[in-house]
């Protein structure tokens, strides 16, 4: 149970163009979903917390018009990185955590590799 | 903000040897949870501890929830290789909405040496 699935997974694209990246709870509804981004050989570091139905809540430092974040369904966000440029290569992650009264731990998906040209 | 410090930052251990891994907190955790992260792919949940002083085992891993929930250790015991990656400890935020948030600690990346 429990399984987040993420896509694409590897993304190579040239520089100012936009790329989409989807994150989907299979078998559970996800109210709230979380973006990370990871660096080489670093932790992973928060982005933004995507509420299903309402806007998302970004992290200081993070543009929310860069990084365009939509959860339409129980099941699904996107992150979209608009005009994207070499600088925003990383290893883009996303998790979920149960719809629930309790608290619930997240749920991680594979994590998509962003590289531009 | 919240701080996790893991320790150590990496381990090269001899195949069947045990491990053991912490992590410590300036604040108090109501949780703490150890994930494992493998190259090129995202962390997956090991062990969840939800109660001051709890010990949880999962197969050859245990961990425990420090008594002044401002620690927390992970052990591994009579290693393998496949243990290999990078293991991380988290807590979640202390109230409201960030209290789903997760904070994570700089990883101890464990080498197994066969």
């Amino acid at each position: 149970g429990a399984v987040v699935s993420q896509h694409p997974s590897w993304v190579i694209c040239k520089s100012g163009t936009s790329v989409k990246i989807e994150c989907r709870s299979l078998d559970f509804q996800a109210t709230t979903m979380f973006w990370y981004r990871q660096f080489p050989k670093q932790s992973l570091m928060l982005m933004a917390t995507s509420n299903e139905g309402s806007k998302a809540t970004y992290e200081q430092g993070v543009e929310k018009d860069k990084f365009l974040i939509n959860h339409a369904s129980l099941t699904l966000s996107t992150l979209t990185v608009t005009s994207a440029h070499p600088e925003d290569s990383s290893f883009y992650i996303c998790s979920a955590r149960a719809t629930s009264r309790g608290w619930q731990p997240q749920h991680f998906g594979d994590g998509t590799r962003l590289s531009i040209l | 903000g919240q701080q996790l410090n893991q320790s150590p930052q990496s381990m090269f251990i001899q195949e069947g040897e045990d491990v053991s891994m912490n992590c410590t907190s300036s604040s108090i955790f109501n949780t703490w949870l150890w994930y494992k992260q493998d190259p090129g792919e995202g962390p997956v949940l090991l062990i969840a501890l939800y109660k001051a002083g709890e010990l949880t085992s999962n197969g050859r891993l245990t961990a425990q929830f420090g008594i002044t929930r401002k620690d927390s250790f992970l052990n591994i015991s009579a290693s393998i290789p496949s243990d290999v990656g990078i293991y991380f400890c988290a807590g979640p935020g202390q109230s409201g909405a960030g209290s789903y948030q997760l904070t994570f600690g700089k990883g101890t990346k464990l080498s197994v040496i066969p």
